[in-house]
């Protein structure tokens, strides 16, 4: 089955740390291009990263840059997205998404999220 | 405040005809950039609903269709139907400030009276 399931949201307090994981069956992960987009309560849909195949070419959010990190292991067939010092507006369901090729491209598929949130 | 805009809410009775309009900018949809449209279920996975302003997605019933005039892009829904109601949104590519960035409306909630 193609699907895709995060993981490793939960609480932490600001300037906290988390790792999200993102992990990937059913279709050949190393041919996609991955993000991560996020929701906030009560707000839209915000992208966060991209990672194209291979992992060497990454792209951020001005709201994340310097603090987020996206990452992939193509044996493993995970995605990751290391969240380093935390801030309250972080707080969001965050969703794996993947991209084919280029970079208009949809997203044509998306897990169901795992929640983070951050707060004292 | 998203790049692209779109309105908060749109309604309509069952069988009617409703549009939600995605508004951008030449950095985005007015450089041709391709457009494509989500339907999303609040606690579920968003699903590709239009791929690439015209083209629906696999599986999506024909009564979805998006169309675009310059920097803006519409999403119809014709026969408005009960498991229709849902937020959408739009999404397509930005390169203002030569910094690269996938972009989302602020999303509209479909309701059916």
């Amino acid at each position: 089955q193609v699907q895709l399931l995060e993981s490793g949201g939960g609480v932490v307090q600001p300037g906290r740390s988390l790792r999200l994981s993102c992990a990937s069956s059913g279709f050949i992960f190393g041919s996609f291009g991955m993000n991560w987009v996020r929701q906030a309560p009560g707000k839209g849909l915000e992208w966060v990263a991209l990672i194209w195949y291979d992992g060497k070419t990454k792209y951020y959010a001005d709201s994340v840059k310097g603090r987020f990190t996206i990452s992939r292991d193509n044996s493993r067939n995970i995605l990751y997205l290391q969240m380093n010092d935390l801030r309250p507006e972080d707080t969001a369901l965050y969703y794996c998404a993947r991209i084919y090729d280029t970079n208009t491209s949809p997203f044509d598929l998306w897990g169901q999220g795992t929640l983070v949130t951050v707060s004292s | 405040q998203s790049v692209l805009t779109q309105p908060p809410s749109v309604s309509g009775a069952p069988g009617q005809r409703v549009t939600i309009s995605c508004t951008g900018s030449r950095s985005n949809i007015g450089a041709g950039y391709d457009v494509h449209w989500y339907q999303h279920l609040p606690g579920t996975a968003p699903k590709l609903l239009i791929v690439a302003t015209v083209n629906r997605a696999s599986g999506v019933p024909a009564r979805f269709s998006g169309s675009k005039s310059g920097p803006s892009a519409s999403l119809a829904i014709t026969g408005l139907q009960a498991e229709d109601e849902a937020d959408y949104y739009c999404q397509s590519y930005d390169t203002s400030l030569s910094v690269s960035n996938w972009v989302f409306g602020g999303g509209t909630r479909v309701t059916v009276l």
